[in-house]
Formats: structure tokens, C-alpha cells, sequence
């Protein structure tokens, strides 16, 4: 199956500035990549995905782009504010292996 | 829409007595998947189910764990007998295509 790594395992920020989170997966034909948010005793949500005939897209002040040869995508979230607190998880397409997560810390 | 519905929320047992967990996925997704998320860590894999048929349970530890999915709907998953590191939540999750849709999970304590 897919093996997905997710750097770094915990990030902390002021509020305003920017937080960048990355994944490296290991199968060429995924062709899906997903980020969730996972706040605290609460379900993992979508926040934002792109597949892989795209190399960029936005949401408002969350942003994921993709670098298909080099195998890894990011999440990017600028203007941070204190309830994008939480922990962010990556993916990768059809097995749909989740990576390790990352938690954010944006402090006020 | 109605989301992801998993029952119980909360579940504390002894180590080696048996546990099942409930799904019933978003009214017309074929993929049901269910996770193993530790204090943590992200959400492992244990098995994906596309209607009835199991796509993947190669992370499912098949000597304690079952799961089923007769009708191609509702999901069970079984631990006989369970272990003090099975505590964890037990994540289901449904789609069509993509993305995932989440449950709200149901917290397993084994004592």
C-alpha cells in the first residue's frame, strides 16, 4: 500500500503568520491528496483536496500545491488565527493511508 | 445529508472480552472504511469494504479482528479477545469516490 510521511509532527506559530505542513508519498499512480482537521475528541473534516492534474489549489487562506515528480504536496495556511489550532492530517489517493499528522499550535 | 453513524460512542472493557462496534455509512456510499486511531497518532487503515467485498485488510490483525459487511450498508467490527493496546478510537468512514466522510468514532478503553 501507499506509504505517506508528514513533517513535522508539530508546529507552532504566532498569530498572522504563515504554517506550511508536507507530505512525501511513495506510489506514482496515486492521483489524490487530501488534508483533514482534526480538533481535540472531535472527527477528522476535509479542509481542502487536489488531484493530481493539478498543480496548485486554494481555499481562501488555505492553499495545497503538489510537486508529482518529486512525489510530496503541502498544505499551506496564511494569516493563521488561534482556531486553526488543531492537527492536520495528509493522504494519499485510493488506499487512502493516512499520515502521521502534524499539530498546530497558533499562538494569540 | 445525514452523516456517518457509529455506535457506541464510548466503550470500557477488561482485556480478552470481545467488543463490536457499529457503522451505517452515508445513504448511497459504496466504500466504507474503517480506522484505528491511537492517542496520537493519524488514523490506521484497518479495512476497506467497496459494497459487500473487502478491497484491503492487509493492516487488519486478523487473529483478534473481524469485520463484515453483508448488505453492502451497515459495518460491524469485532476484537475476541481484545488487548490492552486496542484501546484506541475506532473510526469509520464512508465515500463515493472521493472524499472520505467521517463518524464520529467510538472510544474503546480496555482495562
Amino acid at each position: 500500500g501507499e506509504n505517506v510521511e508528514q513533517h513535522p509532527s508539530t508546529l507552532s506559530v504566532q498569530e498572522g503568520d504563515s504554517a506550511v505542513i508536507k507530505c512525501t508519498y511513495s506510489d506514482s499512480a496515486s492521483n489524490y491528496f487530501p488534508w483533514y482537521k482534526q480538533e481535540l475528541g472531535k472527527r477528522p473534516q476535509l479542509i481542502i483536496d487536489i488531484r493530481s492534474n493539478v498543480g496548485e489549489k486554494k481555499d481562501q487562506r488555505i492553499a495545497v500545491t503538489l510537486n508529482k515528480t518529486a512525489k510530496h504536496f503541502s498544505l499551506h495556511i496564511t494569516e493563521t488565527q488561534p482556531e486553526d489550532s488543531a492537527v492536520y492530517f495528509c493522504a494519499a489517493s485510493n488506499d487512502m493511508r493516512f499520515g502521521a499528522g502534524t499539530r498546530l499550535t497558533v499562538k494569540p | 445529508e445525514a452523516g456517518v453513524a457509529q455506535s457506541p460512542r464510548y466503550k470500557i472493557i477488561e482485556k480478552r472480552q470481545s467488543v463490536a462496534f457499529w457503522c451505517n455509512p452515508i445513504s448511497g456510499h459504496a466504500t466504507l472504511y474503517w480506522y484505528q486511531q491511537i492517542l496520537g497518532q493519524g488514523p490506521k487503515l484497518l479495512i476497506q469494504f467497496q459494497n459487500n467485498g473487502v478491497v484491503d485488510d492487509s493492516q487488519l490483525p486478523k487473529d483478534r479482528f473481524s469485520a463484515e459487511r453483508l448488505k453492502g450498508v451497515d459495518s460491524t467490527l469485532k476484537i475476541q479477545p481484545a488487548k490492552l493496546e486496542d484501546s484506541a478510537v475506532y473510526l469509520c468512514a464512508s465515500s463515493l469516490g472521493q472524499p472520505l466522510h467521517f463518524g464520529n468514532g467510538t472510544r474503546l478503553t480496555v482495562t
